[in-house]
C-alpha cells in the first residue's frame, strides 16, 4: 500500500467552479502535512501547510482529519492560473524528516 | 535570497557513462534529499542525508552514489549502473520538517 494516495484526475472544471481534492495516508503516526503545487516540468513549490484546525489561505482551504488519514484541498472561484498538479505530501512519524509524495492530482481550469 | 541551486539544468549522458548532478543550499539546512521523478509519475526518493558525512540509501537508490562533505553541498552521481536514468533529478532541503521542504529547480537528464 501507497504512503500517501489521491485522486488521479484530471480535474476539468471552467473558470469561477469550485473544486476538491482529496489525499489519504497511511502512517497513523505522520506529523505534517502539506500541499504542493507543481507546475509542468518545473519543481514541486509549497502551497500551504495543513493544520489540524483546518487552515485558510485566500480562495484556498485546507483540512486534516486525522481519526480517518485524510487530507482535502479546497479551490474556490478557480482562476486559469491554478492549472497545474497538486501534490499531497506527509511528513512521517520518527525523528527523521522524510517525506511522502502523492503521485498529484492535474487541474486544468477552462475558459 | 537563500535557496536551493541545482546545475545543470539540463544535463545529456551517454550510455555507460557517469555523470555528477550539483544541488547546492545556503538556507543552513542539516537535512537535504534526492528525488527522481518520472513523467506522469510521483516523486521517488533516491537519497537523503541528515547531517554532513553522513547519507542514507532511499527507495531507488541503485545505481546512484551521493556525498555530502558540506553542509550546503550534496551532489548525485548516476553512474553507469544506472539502466534507466533518464527523468528529472529534484534536490531538497528542509530545516527541521515543520516547514516542509524547498525544492531546487531541478536537472533534466536524458540519456543520448
Amino acid at each position: 500500500r501507497k504512503e500517501v494516495e489521491q485522486d488521479p484526475g484530471p480535474f476539468n472544471v471552467p473558470e469561477g467552479a469550485t473544486v476538491a481534492f482529496n489525499c489519504t495516508y497511511s502512517n497513523s503516526a505522520s506529523q505534517s502535512f502539506f500541499w504542493y503545487r507543481q507546475d509542468c516540468r518545473k519543481e514541486p513549490k509549497l502551497l500551504m501547510s495543513v493544520y489540524s484546525s483546518g487552515n485558510e489561505d485566500g480562495r484556498f482551504t485546507a483540512q486534516l482529519n486525522r481519526a480517518s488519514q485524510y487530507i482535502s484541498l479546497l479551490i474556490r472561484d478557480s482562476k486559469l492560473s491554478d492549472s497545474a498538479t497538486y501534490l499531497c505530501v506527509v511528513k512521517g512519524g520518527g525523528n527523521f524528516n522524510k517525506f511522502y509524495f502523492g503521485s498529484g492530482t492535474k487541474l486544468n481550469v477552462k475558459p | 535570497d537563500g535557496g536551493i541551486t541545482q546545475s545543470p539544468k539540463y544535463l545529456f549522458r551517454k550510455e555507460g557513462q557517469n555523470v555528477t548532478l550539483s544541488c547546492e543550499q545556503n538556507l543552513n539546512h542539516d537535512a537535504m534529499y534526492w528525488y527522481r521523478q518520472d513523467p506522469g509519475q510521483g516523486l521517488r526518493l533516491i537519497y537523503y542525508s541528515q547531517i554532513v558525512n553522513d547519507f542514507q540509501k532511499g527507495d531507488i537508490a541503485e545505481g546512484y552514489s551521493v556525498s555530502r562533505e558540506k553542509k550546503e553541498s550534496f551532489p548525485l552521481t548516476v553512474t553507469s549502473a544506472q539502466k534507466n536514468p533518464t527523468a528529472f533529478y529534484l534536490c531538497a532541503s528542509t530545516r527541521d520538517g515543520i516547514y516542509g521542504y524547498t525544492f531546487g529547480s531541478g536537472t533534466r537528464l536524458t540519456v543520448v
